[in-house]
């Protein structure tokens, strides 16, 4: 079954880190683009980040650059993603999501919580 | 940067009744890239339609995307129960690379 599954996030306060983790089973990761999607309670999806399949061209969304920072390590079939200097406004759902122009293959997101 | 503004924001309607969801583009959109989500609570989006009228895998065919340039549609032509959910369109561009639209709900009447 191809499946994705989310994993890291939790209570974190203002300025802190967390490192959210997405393991892929089911399909070879090395051979997709990949995505970080979250959306924040009660509102809708905000892209995140994307990374090419061989980490060759990288994307992040204005709200997030320079701050966070996507990865992957084919290899182990997972997909990364470094959150620093964290603020009230990233409290969402993350969701990381397969594809290039659109997303067949989401999981079931990882929570993160930005509070003092 | 491309904006997405779907429209209505809620639908009201009966189950077997046909729904008609819009999406508009502030600038032209490839149909090539323009999809649209269904999203039930607490679960995250599921992938309808792709290429602006190609059904995803599994899909049922009361489900339609049609469009061109700025402005998209997704009918469902007769609504079953577990039809009642959010709707995303979102397209692929440059800067942001994925944009969605804010959403329609379809909620029971």
């Amino acid at each position: 079954e191809v499946q994705l599954v989310e994993s890291g996030g939790g209570l974190v306060k203002p300025g802190g880190s967390l490192r959210l983790s997405c393991a892929a089973s089911g399909f070879t990761l090395s051979s997709y683009n990949m995505n970080w999607v979250r959306q924040a309670p009660g509102k809708g999806l905000q892209w995140v980040s994307s990374i090419r399949s061989g980490s060759t061209y990288i994307y992040y969304a204005d709200s997030v650059k320079g701050r966070f920072t996507i990865s992957r390590d084919n290899a182990k079939n997972s997909l990364f993603l470094q959150l620093n200097s964290l603020r009230a406004e990233d409290t969402a759902v993350y969701y990381c999501a397969r594809g290039t122009t659109m997303s067949d293959v989401w999981g079931q997101g990882t929570t993160v919580t930005v509070s003092s | 940067d491309i904006v997405l503004t779907q429209s209505p924001g809620t639908l009201s309607l009966s189950p077997g009744e046909r729904a008609t969801l819009s999406c508009r583009a502030s600038q032209s959109v490839s149909s090539s890239y323009l999809a649209w989500y269904q999203q039930k609570p607490g679960q995250a989006p599921r992938l309808l339609i792709y290429g602006a009228s190609t059904r995803a895998t599994g899909i049922p065919d009361r489900f339609s995307g049609s469009g061109s340039g700025t402005d998209f549609t997704l009918t469902i032509s007769r609504l079953e129960p577990e039809d009642f959910a959010v709707y995303y369109c979102q397209q692929y561009g440059s800067s942001p690379l994925w944009t969605f639209g804010q959403g329609t709900k379809v909620e029971i009447k």
